[in-house]
């Protein structure tokens, strides 16, 4: 069975750093992508970008390139997302998910649980 | 920047049938994707490539696609389908690699 667990919440203030997991399981981690997702509190879902587990060729959404770092260490099937200074408007809920692509569809097959990343002075 | 719109909701009642559009310009060249996602849940993947249902994903979920508008049917609905709906698609012209559509709001009477 695919799993993808992430780390728990973080509390941090503006201008901290903050590096978040998500650990897979029950297939070849390095052989996908994985993709990372925010959704705001009482929003919707916002692609952030993906990243190849094998390689860490990475693909940024235009709205984050440059706000998020993505990263993997295969060897312990882990995939992270990181902010070098966080602000408020970061608070949100963060989703790991396997992306998978066939026949020319590309799309989120297995969910992490989310990570709740609270920014707060 | 590209967008998928979706209504902001759909309301029905138990038995009945609910559909939920999606509008994209890129949608005749792209397949999407549909996720369901109840209150305080991760999103679960019900459609794949327009029409495709996942392993484990009821029969009553069915997609389909027409020009700039693919749907996502919901055929008999039940209490249990109450939950937001999102459509996810690609920009074909390469500014935004995928983009989630703007979620509805499926409520069952």
């Amino acid at each position: 069975e695919v799993q993808l667990v992430q780390s728990g919440a973080e509390v941090k203030k503006p201008g901290e750093s903050l590096k978040i997991s998500c650990k897979g399981s029950g297939y070849r981690f390095s052989s996908y992508w994985i993709g990372w997702v925010r959704q705001r509190p009482g929003k919707g879902l916002e692609w952030m970008g993906i990243i190849y587990v094998g390689d860490s060729d990475t693909r940024y959404s235009p709205s984050f390139q440059g706000q998020v770092t993505f990263s993997a260490d295969k060897s312990i099937s882990t995939a992270y997302l990181q902010w070098s200074s966080l602000k408020a408007s970061d608070t949100a809920m963060y989703y790991c998910a396997r992306h998978n692509c066939s026949g020319g569809n590309c799309y989120f097959h297995s969910w992490g649980q989310g990570t709740l990343v609270t920014v707060s002075s | 920047s590209y967008e998928l719109t979706q209504p902001p909701s759909v309301s029905v009642s138990p038995g009945q049938t609910a559909r939920i559009t999606c509008s994209g310009d890129a949608l005749p060249k792209q397949y999407a994707s549909w996720y369901q996602q109840k209150p305080g849940q991760a999103p679960v993947l019900v459609i794949y490539k327009d029409s495709e249902r996942p392993s484990g994903i009821p029969e009553r979920f069915s997609g389909s696609s027409s020009g700039t508008i693919v749907t996502l049917t919901i055929s008999g609905v039940q209490a249990e389908d109450e939950a937001d709906y999102y459509c996810q698609s690609a920009d074909s012209s390469g500014s935004s690699p995928y983009v989630f559509g703007t979620g509805t709001k499926v409520t069952v009477l």
